[in-house]
This record gives structure tokens, sequence and C-alpha cells, in this order.
């Protein structure tokens, strides 16, 4: 079970969008649409922002949206705000073992 | 409130053995598959085993098997990772979560784990 694969840092300012991609293969996020996207503020437990591609739970903001293109999955923050500064990860059904797989995750820097 | 509350960790020497603990309330545990993940520090996030609600079936990251050991009891509402033979490499924040088709929601705010001499 390989990790899928996340850019380690991306940057916007306030009220602009980002863009966070997580790549993995046919075997996980290409195969199936169990893509979930998990936001983790320092010394803080993860949240889960968006499952099955591009659900969100009930209290997630809207300016978080999922979608995903062949092996590679997208998690657009939109009009971002100082509070969205954290660390994102994606995650997967791998394929086989009934097994989670993550991204490496991403740090998120609001200028 | 849905909520997990995970307990167990400590400092400890490699080679020896630990037993984590995940209470859950709000929410039908009966019903559902519940899943240990951890944090090495500064590093990401890795699953680690996972459990169907009636504990018939257990799955496991390859770097574990053999090692750990996930259980439950139901009647409890608590999740448990009995861990054997530890290593420096073992030393992570674990955390324990409910799985719903492969996406986990809630989390516990973790138990740190650390192995040294």
């Amino acid at each position: 079970q390989s990790a899928l694969t996340q850019p380690p840092s991306v940057s916007g300012s306030p009220a602009q969008s980002v863009t966070i991609s997580c790549t993995g293969t046919s075997n996980d996020v290409g195969g199936h649409n169990f893509v979930s996207w998990y936001q983790q503020h320092p010394g803080k437990a993860p949240k889960l922002m968006i499952y099955e591609v591009y659900k969100r739970p009930s209290g997630v903001p809207d300016r978080f949206s999922g979608s995903k293109s062949g092996n590679t999955a997208s998690l657009t923050v939109s009009g971002l705000q100082a509070e969205d500064e954290a660390d994102y990860y994606c995650s997967s059904y791998a394929g086989s073992n009934n097994a989670v797989v993550f991204g490496g995750g991403t740090q998120l820097t609001v200028l | 409130e849905v909520q997990l509350v995970e307990s167990g960790g400590g400092l400890v020497q490699p080679g020896e053995s630990l037993r984590l603990s995940c209470v859950a309330s709000g929410f039908h545990f009966t019903f559902t598959w519940m899943t240990w993940v951890r944090q090495a520090p500064g590093k990401g996030l890795e699953w680690v085993a996972k459990i169907k609600p009636d504990g018939s079936e257990k799955f496991y990251v390859d770097s574990v098997k053999g090692r750990f050991s996930i259980s439950r009891d139901n009647a409890q509402n608590s999740l448990y990772l009995q861990i054997n033979s530890l290593r420096a490499d073992d030393t992570a924040v674990y955390y324990c979560a409910r799985e719903m088709y492969w996406s986990l929601d809630p989390w516990g705010r973790g138990t740190q784990v650390t192995v040294s001499s």
C-alpha cells in the first residue's frame, strides 16, 4: 500500500482559492470514489472535511470542495481565511486488504 | 455528542507491550467499523488497523502484522489495540476513529506512545 502523493506545501492570500492535489493509482484513487480529505491544526486531531470525493459533512463550510479526475483527486479551498491554515491529508480506499491509504500531507499557508 | 477518548499510551522501553483503549459515546458503536491511525512526530498519518462491527474480521497494515492486535468489546463501547515488541519507530500519537466507507469521522484526541530506552 503506497502512500498517495500530495504537494508538501501550498499557499494563498486571504479571499483567494487554492487547490491541493492527491495522486494515486487505478487501484486506489482512480478505481473507487472513496476519497476523503482531512484538516489538521497543530497539536489537534484530524477533522473530516470531504468524503466520497466531493461530499461535505454537516458543519463544513461550502468553501471546501472536492473533485476527482482519473487517478488524481483535488481539494479546493475558496475564499481563504486565516483559520484555514493547517495540514491537509487525502485518503482513499487502498483497493485491497480493506485498507485506507493516506497522502503525505500538504501544509496550507495563508499569506 | 459523538465522542472518542483514547488512553493507555506512555513511555515504554523497546520490546515491551502496551494496550491502548478507546471509549466511544454518542453513536451506535455496535454497528460501526472502527480504525486505529498513528502519526509519528512531525510525520503524516498512517492507517494501522480496522475491525468489523462484530469483531469477526480484522485488517492490518503490513508493517504491523504479527505485532499489533485490534479488538473490541461492544458491551463496553470500547476499542483496543494491543502492541507487542514495541520498537522506536512505533513512537507516535495513536488515534481511534469511526469508519464509514473508508472515511474516518470523528477522531479521538489521540494517545502518545513513546518507545525509548
